[in-house]
């Protein structure tokens, strides 16, 4: 059975700073998705990583695919309180999720 | 974009009542759903996968018989919780996808059972 890991679990910071959060598996991604949730609604894909090594940008946001395909990470540069949810890594083929980074941005 | 229509948002039973859950897909054909149960401050914990016009699938832990699910079109599907008890007080979300397409979450329902 896949086991997803995301760290950290909580992270709080100011308006303006960067930060990265990781996702990591035991197995080996078929593809891996990164999903936003704010409190109340259902997540909304951000961006979905195929090949081992790919680097994607949307806008503040950019995405990591570790080479191996088991790892990944988020970095947003000058967070915003806009960005406040929980994010979650989510295997492509098989759906599970892992555990989430909950991110506040306080202004 | 694709959209996924949840309802009713929230609910509110009373115990040993079912509650019966809608997930449409609006504008695609959704060969698979997903049925998550996510607790206050935690992650989405999938519950069951349903294909269109066969049984689904549950994951290990989750009782079929207590969380029936029928995915009688590729537009629609229900998630029926049965005799409700309040420990199955959640927020369930539905999810569908059209064969290896991303997921697209429908709202949630907030389900109290009291």
């Amino acid at each position: 059975t896949q086991l997803l890991e995301q760290s950290p679990q909580f992270l709080s910071i100011q308006e303006g700073e960067n930060l990265t959060v990781y996702c990591n598996s035991s197995s080996v991604f078929s593809s891996l998705q990164w999903y936003r949730q704010e409190p109340g609604e259902g997540p909304v894909l951000l961006v979905t990583v195929v090949t081992g090594g790919e680097v994607k940008k949307l806008k503040r946001l950019t995405f990591q695919f570790g080479d191996a395909r088991k790892d990944s990470s988020l970095h947003i540069t000058a967070a915003q309180p806009g960005d406040t949810g929980l994010y979650l890594c989510a295997d492509g083929q098989n759906f599970v999720f892992g555990p989430g980074t909950r991110l506040s941005v306080l202004p | 974009g694709a959209v996924v229509s949840q309802h009713p948002s929230r609910v509110i039973c009373k115990s040993g009542t079912s509650v019966k859950i809608e997930c449409r897909s609006l504008d695609f054909q959704a060969t698979t759903m997903f049925w998550y149960r996510q607790f206050p401050k935690q992650s989405l914990m999938l519950m069951a996968t349903s294909n269109e016009g066969s049984k689904a699938t549950y994951e290990q832990g989750v009782e079929k018989d207590k969380f029936l699910i029928n995915h009688a079109s590729l537009t629609l599907s229900t998630l029926t919780v049965t005799s409700a008890h309040p420990e199955d007080s959640s927020f369930y979300i539905c999810s569908a996808s059209a064969g290896f397409s991303p997921l697209h979450f429908g709202n949630g329902t907030r389900l109290t059972v009291t």
